[in-house]
């Protein structure tokens, strides 16, 4: 069965300090990983799609990796607005359905 | 519209009663997607529509769920009888063709007393 597994759960920051986020796969024949930044009261916000290992994707502070069993989001410098909770997802199987795993909470504190 | 709009944002429904729930997608997006989000839960599929080809409804947990799709535009998800587990946030996405750039809405957060 396709999963996706997020560590931490949630992470706290201070301003200013890097980090990343996890994201571990298992899915037949991966089609693309997608993170999303999901802010409290709004639907998911999506950020990246990454389609095979070794690429990257850069957006302001956020860079998102790939390897072939795992997806790293990191974090440089952090700001208080960069708080939020990171969604990654798959296809699952040969479908357009994603699946998302549970999320990873950041905070950053100013 | 400019994005994908969800009405009502938040529905408190009697156990035992029937709730419909809109989604109008961004126009010209192709394909329409449900899903709910529960506390301290991931993003769970329930249905997928993809233009005029029948609806993926594998995700549906059981027979009081349907959704239906106007004209390749409006969406709506019914579901009937509610229970107090059907209480979450349900979200609706659109994308062109595929999942790259699938997009949001806010959300209808239903509530079961």
């Amino acid at each position: 069965e396709d999963q996706v597994t997020q560590s931490p759960e949630a992470l706290r920051l201070q301003e200013g300090e890097s980090s990343s986020l996890n994201c571990s796969y298992t899915v037949s024949g991966l089609r693309g990983l997608f993170w999303y930044r999901q802010d409290p009261g709004k639907g998911p916000e999506f950020l990246f799609t990454l389609y095979s290992a070794g690429e990257e994707k850069e957006k302001e502070r956020l860079k998102a990796t790939l390897t072939k069993k795992e997806s790293f989001l990191h974090i440089t410098a952090p700001k208080p607005e960069d708080s939020a909770t990171y969604l990654c997802a798959v296809p699952q199987g040969g479908s357009e359905k994603l699946v998302f795993g549970k999320g990873t909470k950041l905070t950053v504190n100013p | 519209g400019a994005g994908v709009s969800q009405s009502p944002s938040n529905k408190v429904t009697e156990k035992g009663k029937d709730v419909e729930l809109r989604c109008d997608p961004i126009s010209g997006h192709t394909a329409l997607y449900w899903y709910r989000q529960s506390l301290g839960q991931g993003l769970e599929f329930l249905i997928y529509f993809q233009g005029n080809s029948a609806p993926d409804k594998s995700g549906l947990p059981s027979d009081r769920f349907s959704a239906e799709r106007t004209g390749g535009s409006v969406s709506t998800l019914t579901i009937q009888r509610t229970q107090q587990e059907d209480s979450a946030v349900y979200l609706c996405a659109s994308s062109e063709t595929s999942t790259v750039g699938y997009t949001f809405g806010s959300g209808t957060r239903l509530t079961v007393v």
